[in-house]
Parts: C-alpha cells; structure tokens; sequence
C-alpha cells in the first residue's frame, strides 16, 4: 500500500449504529487530519493530530471521536448520527511543519 | 486571518480550449497556495504548489497557476483542455501553523469538458 488509504470506502448506517472509519498513511508523516466534505459546502476540518496529540476540534459534535493510536494511524468513531452527517469524509497526512497535505480517497457515508 | 475565494463555482470549457479557474487569498502573512483536483468518488490531489522563489509554478497535468501578491492572486491554467481534466478543482491557502498545517480551502470550481 501506498500513500493515505481509507476503509471502508462506502458504509450506510442507521442513526443508532456505532461504526468506526480507519484511515492509514505510509508516507511517513506525522500529522493527520479528518474532513468532512459535504454537497455544496466547502471542505471543513474536523481534527488535526500532530505526533498523536490532539491539536484542533472544530466544534466538532461529540458523536464524532477521533482517536489516533500511532502516527500511521487515525480512527473516526461514529455513533448516533443524525442524517445531516452523511457526507465525504477525508483523510489527510503531512510532515509536521510541512506544506502539503496529502489526502486519501474517503468515505462515503451516509446516515439513514 | 486567512480565507480563500473561487470565482464560479462552475466552469465549462471546449476540448482544445483555454482552462482559467480563478483564485484569489486573503493572508496576513506571505502565503503558501496550493491547488488540488479531485476526481469524482476520489480524494484530493496535489496539482502544484507555490512556497517561495518564482511565481509561475508548473504543476502536473499541464496546469501551471502564477502568483501575483499586488493581486493576491494564484489564477490556475492549462493551454488546451483536456476531456481528463474533468473534475473539481480547489485552491487553499496555508500558514506555518502550531505543530501541523492548517489548509484553508476554497469552495471548489467544478469544470465541464465539451468535446
């Protein structure tokens, strides 16, 4: 594998169903980012991690939780959604410090 | 403060024309300017970047953009389009920011290839 993977590519779930997105860079970057990416609106960042610490939450709603166990990896856990939530979300990597940002395919998901 | 504005959200262009996606910033500090593609069902791809140095900054794909401060201005191009260059295309702007990188995006110019 190579670049930001993302999985599962597409998930439906129901509003009361706890599911978990997984995102993996192999780049060797040590800051990851959630996005989410909605019909009309622009890009909005979620969460940043650098070296495995948190270090932004855009007001994110507590149904959303972000976990990152090591610098490769990045969880968005997701429970009791509302269907406003179904959208695009994307994972990102860069070096810390660094310009660019490297994304991965995202997951399309939608809340029923 | 930083923000970024992509004039027409829409763009349709002829096969063989002229491709113009319009980008301008507003930064308090030099900025670092990116534009991305994205495909559909895709995430998003680095075209070019502009950190420092010369202001014309060829990317992949054909695509080049200019850097114009007095404008603040990071206009994207392509001489010839392409029926592949269908897809959105999103400027950001990017500060040295804490321990990590902060983007800040605009909303995007989807562009439509005629053939």
């Amino acid at each position: 594998e190579t670049g930001v993977t993302q999985t599962p590519r597409h998930l439906v779930m129901g509003m009361t169903n706890k599911k978990s997105l997984k995102c993996e860079q192999h780049l060797g970057h040590n800051a990851m980012y959630w996005y989410k990416q909605s019909a009309k609106k622009p890009l909005e960042l979620m969460f940043v991690y650098s070296l495995e610490e948190r270090v932004e939450n855009n007001s994110v709603p507590s149904r959303f939780s972000p976990e990152c166990p090591n610098s490769s990896h990045l969880f968005l856990h997701l429970h009791t959604l509302q269907p406003e939530d179904s959208a695009l979300y994307l994972c990102a990597s860069s070096q810390k410090q660094g310009n660019e940002q490297y994304f991965g395919p995202g997951t399309r998901l939608t809340v029923t | 403060a930083q923000s970024v504005t992509q004039l027409g959200s829409h763009v349709s262009v002829s096969e063989g024309a002229l491709v113009l996606l319009r980008c301008n910033y507003s930064s308090s500090v030099p900025p670092y300017l990116f534009w991305y593609v994205q495909y559909p069902n895709q995430g998003l791809q680095l075209l070019l970047k502009y950190t420092t140095g010369a202001t014309l900054v060829k990317g992949i794909n054909g695509f080049e953009a200019e850097f114009k401060k007095s404008e603040t201005s990071f206009h994207l191009t392509k001489p010839s389009a392409h029926m592949s260059d269908a897809a959105e295309y999103f400027c950001a702007v990017s500060l040295e920011w804490g321990a990590g990188n902060k983007l800040t995006f605009g909303g995007g110019t989807r562009v439509l290839v005629k053939p």
